[in-house]
């Protein structure tokens, strides 16, 4: 079982931010919080991620609290586009020899 | 950054027939990677764990004969579905393990399979 929870939907209106909540309460101290996105059949695209520190590139911010036990991704100024499922996910750096555990994502609409 | 290239991006089989997706890493070694399968409205359900040079480890409830993996080379891993049937449609997606250190996972784009 997936060891996030995420809200299944959410509606966001264009050029607004979209603050994405996530849930990660049985997180271990060495495993990193991951966020991912599809876009309606594609593959998942990378979006960033983090292990305590807030983390920004050039697609979102990720604000992860102080215990770790759930994050916020941020997209600051939202496109059409950016409509898609968004996962959120916790495992290891790259270290760890298992794949991804996927749950049930969020799906962000965003209104023209 | 490190890409995966997966091929074809849909295909269409008969009943019974076998079909081969490629994944290839072009601008970096995998030494794992993985399979994974979603059905429509549902999230990505891991299939598999691709090895270069070794055999693959199968998730629970994942037909090994059916589902044949390999991974023969650190830039290419294949998944065959043999004798497919049209229960076997769906989005098919391959991930590689990018270096420790690194943000991990990359994916391709996935493969639409229809059996019909």
């Amino acid at each position: 079982d997936a060891k996030t929870t995420q809200p299944p939907s959410m509606d966001c209106a264009e050029g607004r931010a979209a603050n994405l909540p996530c849930n990660h309460s049985t997180i271990s101290g060495n495993e990193y919080v991951y966020w991912y996105r599809q876009i309606h059949s594609q593959g998942p695209q990378y979006i960033i991620h983090g292990l305590k520190n807030n983390e920004t590139n050039e697609m979102a911010s990720l604000i992860i609290t102080e215990d770790r036990k759930s994050s916020t991704l941020i997209l600051p100024h939202a496109t059409l586009r950016d409509t898609a499922v968004y996962y959120c996910i916790v495992g290891y750096s790259g270290g760890g020899a298992d794949g991804l555990t996927f749950g049930k994502g969020t799906h962000l609409i965003i209104q023209p | 950054g490190a890409v995966v290239s997966q091929h074809p991006s849909w295909v269409i089989c008969k009943s019974g027939t076998s079909v081969k997706i490629e994944c290839r890493s072009l601008d970096f070694q995998a030494t794992t990677m993985f399979w994974y399968r979603q059905f429509p409205k549902q999230s990505l359900m891991l299939m598999a764990t691709s090895n270069e040079g070794s055999k693959a480890t199968y998730e629970q409830g994942v037909e090994k004969d059916k589902f044949l993996i390999n991974h023969a080379s650190l830039t290419l891993s294949t998944l065959t579905v043999t004798s497919a049937h049209p229960e076997d449609s769906s989005f098919y997606i391959c991930s590689a393990r990018v270096e420790p250190g690194s943000y991990g996972y990359t994916f391709g784009s996935g493969t639409r399979l229809t059996v019909v």
